[in-house]
C-alpha cells in the first residue's frame, strides 16, 4: 500500500491568508485527490489532480480559492486561499488504491483552524 | 451522483456480529461499493469492496443484493477497537479527464461497549 504524508498536519491561521498544504506519496501515482471533511462530517471532494494536466474541481469548489499543483508523480499541493472561518476543516489528500476499482488510500489529514 | 444513507449511529458490545447498512437506490451500472473506516485525527482506511452479491476476506463481509439498491457491510465479532466512524462509498471512473464522483456517505459511527 502506498504510504502518504501531508504538511502540516494542522494550523491555525488568520482570515484573509493563505495555506498551502503538501502532500507526499512513496510511490508513483497517477490520480491524486483532495477532500475537505468539516467537523463531524463526511468527506466531500474537492478536486481530482492528475499529473500534467488541470485539476478537475467538483461543484461547488473553484480553482480561485482552492488552486492545486501536481508538478509529479509523487507531489501535490493544496492551497486555500483567502480563507475565512468556515474553511476550517480537515483536508484530506488520497491516491488511486490498488485495492479493488476506484478504491483509495488516505493520508493522515492536514487539520485548519481559521480565526 | 449516486447518494447514499446510512444510520447515523449504532452501539454493539464485543464479540457481537455488527450489520451496517447502506442505501444507494440510483447507483449506476457501472459504480462498485466500497466501504472504509475512519478513526479519529486519521485518513478513512479501506475496507472491502463489492460490485454484486458476496464478497468477504480478512476482515469483514459485504452483502449487495440483485437490484444493488443498498448493501450490508458485515464485521463479525467486534472488539474495541472497532470503535470508529463507517463509510459506505459509491463511484465509478469516469473517462480520463473528466471528473471521478466519488460521493460519501454520512457515515456511521459505531461504538463498542465492553
Amino acid at each position: 500500500s502506498a504510504v502518504i504524508s501531508q504538511k502540516p498536519s494542522r494550523d491555525i491561521c488568520q482570515r484573509g491568508t493563505s495555506l498551502t498544504i503538501q502532500c507526499q506519496v512513496d510511490s508513483q501515482v497517477t490520480m491524486m485527490f483532495w477532500y475537505r471533511q468539516q467537523p463531524g462530517q463526511s468527506l466531500t471532494l474537492i478536486a481530482t489532480a492528475n499529473q500534467g494536466s488541470e485539476a478537475t474541481y467538483e461543484s461547488g469548489f473553484v480553482i480561485d480559492k482552492f488552486p492545486i499543483s501536481r508538478p509529479n508523480l509523487t507531489f501535490s499541493t493544496l492551497t486555500v486561499s483567502n480563507m475565512s472561518p468556515e474553511d476550517s476543516s480537515i483536508y484530506l489528500c488520497s491516491v488511486e488504491g490498488t485495492q479493488g476499482k476506484e478504491t483509495q488510500y488516505f493520508g493522515p489529514g492536514t487539520r485548519l483552524l481559521v480565526l | 451522483l449516486a447518494k447514499t444513507t446510512q444510520p447515523i449511529s449504532m452501539d454493539s458490545y464485543e464479540g457481537q456480529e455488527v450489520n451496517i447498512t447502506c442505501s444507494h437506490n440510483n447507483i449506476a451500472t457501472n459504480d462498485y461499493i466500497t466501504w472504509y473506516q475512519q478513526f479519529p485525527s486519521q485518513g478513512p482506511r479501506f475496507i472491502i469492496q463489492g460490485y454484486k452479491t458476496k464478497v468477504t476476506n480478512e476482515v469483514a463481509s459485504l452483502f449487495i443484493p440483485a437490484d444493488r439498491k443498498s448493501s450490508t457491510l458485515s464485521l463479525p465479532r467486534v472488539s474495541l477497537s472497532d470503535t470508529a466512524v463507517y463509510y459506505c462509498l459509491v463511484g465509478t471512473a469516469i473517462s480520463s479527464g473528466s471528473a471521478r464522483q466519488l460521493t460519501f456517505g454520512s457515515g456511521t459511527q459505531l461504538t463498542v461497549l465492553p
